[in-house]
């Protein structure tokens, strides 16, 4: 069965550091999404990526959060300069359409940042 | 704004049934809900969507209010591996994202 991947599994960095978190949607799904979830507490949206842009943000994603999808098959999440509270596990998820459709989670990328 | 989910937390014997709700102060046009696992990704279980349509799980049901902006979703004859973290995600229409509640713990037990 076709499923989300993301790397790396625990990525710990500096505060300041710029890192970037990465995703492999399943192949023929068109909408991306990251969320990300602070430990114990609930998943909340960063942004919503259809037809090579930006279709939703959240409040949480300012300018120091970027995404791409370089390739066909990539979709990364990037933090320039990262802050203690950016600590959280990341969650990517794709869907085959948007709003109507289930959304497919990945198993997540935990940042911690020191 | 947030769903708000009810209970919050909830310990079943193995084979007793479960109700958890999610409420919304916005119209709702679909909810998802997902059961989590301590350290492992939401898992979709089912789809609700504004107009009747339902999709997900064999043994799982639930319910969609659209007039009360409600959902419920009823677990029967409970399994261990029902144990985890339930969460609702509600979609508004034109939206994409998923805003999900504050989750309910479900415990089960032999």
């Amino acid at each position: 069965e076709p499923e989300v991947t993301q790397t790396p599994s625990h990525q710990v960095t500096q505060m300041g550091q710029e890192v970037i978190l990465r995703c492999v949607p399943i192949s023929n799904h068109l909408y991306f999404y990251w969320y990300r979830q602070i430990l114990g507490q609930k998943v909340e949206f960063l942004v919503s990526f259809y037809n090579n842009e930006i279709s939703e943000k959240s409040e949480i994603f300012d300018d120091q959060f970027s995404v791409e999808r370089p390739d066909g098959s990539n979709f990364t999440l990037k933090i320039r300069s990262t802050k203690l509270e950016d600590s959280a596990m990341y969650f990517c998820a794709s869907s085959p359409q948007g709003g109507r459709y289930e959304q497919f989670f990945g198993p997540g990328t935990r940042l911690t940042v020191l | 704004q947030q769903p708000v989910q009810s209970p919050q937390a909830v310990i079943l014997r193995e084979g007793e049934d479960a109700v958890i709700n999610c409420s919304s102060s916005k119209a709702l046009y679909s909810v998802h809900w997902y059961r989590q696992k301590h350290g492992e990704a939401p898992v979709f279980l089912m789809i609700l969507l504004k107009g009747g349509e339902q999709k997900g799980h064999d043994k799982i049901s639930a319910s969609f209010n659209e007039k009360k902006q409600q959902s419920s979703l009823y677990l029967t004859a409970s399994q261990l591996s029902y144990s985890g973290t339930y969460f609702c995600g509600t979609g508004g229409a034109g939206s994409y994202q998923l805003t999900f509640g504050k989750g309910t713990k479900l415990s089960v037990i032999p």
